[in-house]
């Protein structure tokens, strides 16, 4: 099975930078995923890494090392429009089948 | 416009009557899932499907049904919805090899 973690709340100032770390445990990995949900609505896409190093998307940056279990996203330069929960996934291929597996969320605060 | 739609968006329903919530992409995805969101618990998954007539159990299977006679529908049957079934249930289809994840806008449902 697979087992994530991530911190459950996070507290940035405007303009700063952040960074969200997650850890998984799975028994076949096939990529690591971190969403974006705004309070109230659907899941959003942010960035995808299923080989290690660190995959760069504007403000956002996200680092994955499958050897340690381990992904963190980065934000720059916060906006007040990041308050969002950011969720990591993690997809696991075992046969045929696809499953996807999400924690439970960190929810950052962006203050002025 | 690429969407995947998601109805009833509420539902307020009673203990014992069967219900559908139904689902439908116009990407032509093949991989297609149920989740559902509930408070500290983050996304769960219950049910996807990699094409159509291939369906598999996700996390929380128990209670719900699901059918893929369609690439784009997906509909999560629940036969007799209890209290425990209150919930955010969110659609989701992705391309093939299912990675980026898009998802729908939420159904809220609760059952009385």
């Amino acid at each position: 099975g697979q087992n994530i973690d991530q911190p459950t709340e996070m507290t940035a100032t405007e303009g700063a930078i952040v960074q969200i770390n997650c850890t998984y445990q799975t028994s076949g990995f096939n990529g690591l995923f971190w969403y974006q949900q705004h309070a109230g609505e659907a899941p959003t896409f942010l960035s995808y890494n299923v080989l290690d190093g660190l995959e760069e998307k504007g403000r956002f940056s996200s680092f994955l090392s499958r050897s340690k279990g381990y992904s963190y996203l980065l934000l720059k330069e916060l906006q007040m429009k990041d308050s969002a929960s950011y969720l990591c996934a993690v997809r696991d291929l075992r046969g045929n089948a696809g499953k996807s597996t999400f924690g439970d969320g960190t929810t950052l605060t962006v203050k002025p | 416009e690429a969407q995947v739609t998601q109805n009833p968006r509420y539902l307020i329903t009673v203990t014992g009557k069967k219900l559908t919530v139904t689902c439908s992409q116009n990407m032509n995805h093949e991989y297609m899932s149920w989740y559902r969101q509930d408070p500290g618990l983050g996304l769960r998954q219950i049910y996807y499907s990699m094409n159509v007539e291939v369906t598999d159990k996700g996390d929380v299977p128990e209670g719900y049904k699901v059918s893929r006679k369609e690439k784009r529908n997906f509909p999560l049957i629940l036969e007799s919805p209890s209290p425990n079934q209150t919930s955010l249930y969110f659609c989701a289809s992705s391309g093939s090899g299912g990675n980026i994840q898009y998802f729908g806008a939420g159904t809220r449902l609760s059952v009385l």
